[in-house]
C-alpha cells in the first residue's frame, strides 16, 4: 500500500491524554516517525525509532507501534502541543518514503 | 548548532524555472542524506525524494520526475531543488530536511530508518501570471 492514513482531526481537553493513530502496510516492517507543524513554522520531529524523543521534546510524548498501526500519545497535553502531527514511514515495498495525511489537535 | 538555511521566496511565471538552495551547516554533509518535502498550501507533507550527499545520485518519488532535479555543491555544504517549467499547482513551501536514520559513506547510503532532522526553514515559491 502506497498510503498512510490519519485521522484528520482530534481535541483534547487541557491535561488530559490524547491520542493520535496511522495506518498503513508499511508500518508492519517499519516504525514510524512523528513530526509536530505549528502554523507558519517548519515541522519538527518528536518521536523517532517507535519511542525515542530528540533532545528538547518533553517526556508527554511517546510513540508505539502495533501490527499496521503506530501511535503518538500526548499525556497531560498543554496549550503549545496544539498543532498539526503527521506520521512518517516507508511504503510496504521501502522503497519510498510516506506522509500521512496529518491530524491537527485542537487543545480546549 | 545542525542547521539548514534555505533561500528565500520566489514568485515566477508559468513557464520558468526556479532553483532553492539548502545550506548545511554544524555536521559532516556528506554523512547524511538529503530529502525533499513539498506541502501546498493548506495541505500535508509530500516527500519529493532524496539525493545521495556521497555521489550526487538523486532519487525521485513518484510524481517528481522530470521538471524537478536534485543537485549538490559540496565546496559549500548546500544541496539545491530545481524546477522548470513551473505550473501554478507548484506553488508551495519547499522544505530540505536531512535524514539521520542511516549514513551516507563510501558512495553508498545505508538506511534501516528514515529521521528527518533538522528541517530547513523552508523556501515559498509561488508561480503566478
Amino acid at each position: 500500500s502506497s498510503e498512510l492514513t490519519q485521522d484528520p482531526a482530534v481535541s483534547v481537553a487541557l491535561g488530559q491524554t490524547v491520542r493520535i493513530t496511522c495506518q498503513g502496510d508499511g508500518l508492519r516492517r517499519y516504525y514510524a516517525s512523528w513530526y509536530q507543524q505549528k502554523p507558519g513554522q517548519a515541522p519538527v520531529l518528536v518521536i523517532y525509532s517507535k519511542n525515542s524523543r530528540p533532545s528538547g521534546i518533553p517526556d508527554r510524548f511517546s510513540g508505539s507501534s502495533s501490527g499496521n498501526t503506530a501511535s503518538l500519545t500526548i499525556t497531560g497535553a498543554q496549550a503549545e502541543d496544539e498543532a498539526d502531527y503527521y506520521c512518517h514511514c516507508r511504503d510496504s515495498s521501502g522503497n519510498h518514503l510516506l506522509f500521512g495525511g496529518g491530524t491537527k489537535v485542537t487543545v480546549l | 548548532q545542525v542547521q539548514l538555511v534555505q533561500s528565500g521566496s520566489e514568485l515566477k511565471k508559468p513557464g520558468a524555472s526556479v532553483k532553492v538552495s539548502c545550506k548545511a551547516s554544524g555536521y559532516s554533509f556528506t554523512t547524511y542524506a538529503m530529502n525533499w518535502v513539498r506541502q501546498a498550501p493548506g495541505q500535508g507533507l509530500e516527500w519529493m525524494g532524496w539525493i545521495n550527499t556521497n555521489t550526487g545520485s538523486p532519487s525521485y518519488a513518484p510524481g517528481f520526475t522530470g521538471r524537478f532535479v536534485f543537485s549538490l555543491d559540496t565546496s559549500v555544504n548546500t544541496a539545491y531543488l530545481q524546477i522548470s517549467s513551473l505550473k501554478a499547482e507548484d506553488t508551495a513551501m519547499y522544505y530540505c530536511v536531512r535524514d539521520w536514520g542511516g549514513y551516507c559513506s563510501g558512495g553508498s547510503c545505508h538506511y534501516n530508518n528514515n529521521w528527518f532532522d533538522p528541517w530547513g526553514q523552508g523556501t515559498l515559491v509561488t508561480v503566478s501570471s
